[in-house]
């Protein structure tokens, strides 16, 4: 069965510093892999998604992740943060089956 | 106007009451899905639909049932409630690429 590891509950940054949230997936084949951002009191927004190709995937608000098939990860960067990137970051695998599997969140905290 | 939205956005009941959440989406999807957060256990998925004649349990079903009253209609319902279903709940549907679309959450308070 599938997994997601998000081995980071929480994440501080300073603003204009540069980001790394780290997603480690379990699964037998190609997943499909998912970022998707929570800001408080809100739902949740697709960042980016990678289902194949070229495995270095770009997404909105300046956000890009790299799918990894040897170490199994699927990371999000962002080379400067901003204040409004402070939200709580999930990510998500799923295996062609209709259903997604998330991980737990890592929320991240700027500083000033 | 949201794609997919959610009533009522906030709720509190009390133990024992039934009490129904209500999804309604624009995106023209078959498949939708309620998920429930609680702090530090990411989204979990309690029920999903691939068609008003098609639901299927999910991993944390027990306590809760669903309607799917037409393509555009996914209902939640908890026909007696207990203070550990306080949580946030979610709707969502999904295109075929698995790309999932979220609602606004239902903030439910179980006294």
């Amino acid at each position: 069965a599938q997994s997601v590891t998000q081995p980071d509950i929480h994440i501080t940054v300073s603003e204009g510093a540069s980001l790394e949230l780290r997603c480690n997936y379990s699964y037998g084949a190609t997943p499909y892999l998912f970022w998707y951002v929570q800001s408080p009191g809100q739902g949740l927004q697709l960042l980016l998604k990678y289902f194949s190709g070229d495995t270095l995937v770009q997404g909105i608000k300046g956000f890009e992740a790299e799918f990894k098939r040897s170490q199994s990860s699927f990371n999000l960067r962002k080379p400067s943060v901003h204040w409004s990137d402070a939200a709580e970051y999930f990510c998500a695998v799923g295996a062609g089956d209709d259903k997604i599997i998330f991980g737990k969140g890592t929320r991240l905290h700027i500083l000033p | 106007d949201a794609d997919v939205t959610q009533t009522p956005r906030n709720r509190i009941t009390k133990t024992g009451k039934r009490i129904m959440l209500e999804c309604s989406q624009t995106k023209g999807h078959d498949r939708m899905y309620w998920y429930r957060q609680d702090p530090g256990l990411g989204l979990r998925l309690i029920y999903y639909s691939f068609d008003v004649k098609d639901i299927n349990k999910g991993e944390i079903s027990d306590g809760y049932s669903v309607s799917r009253q037409a393509q555009a209609k996914f209902s939640l319902s908890l026909e007696s409630a207990i203070p550990n279903q306080t949580a946030l709940y979610f709707c969502a549907t999904s295109d075929k690429s698995d790309t999932q679309y979220f609602g606004p959450g239902t903030r439910l308070t179980v006294l």
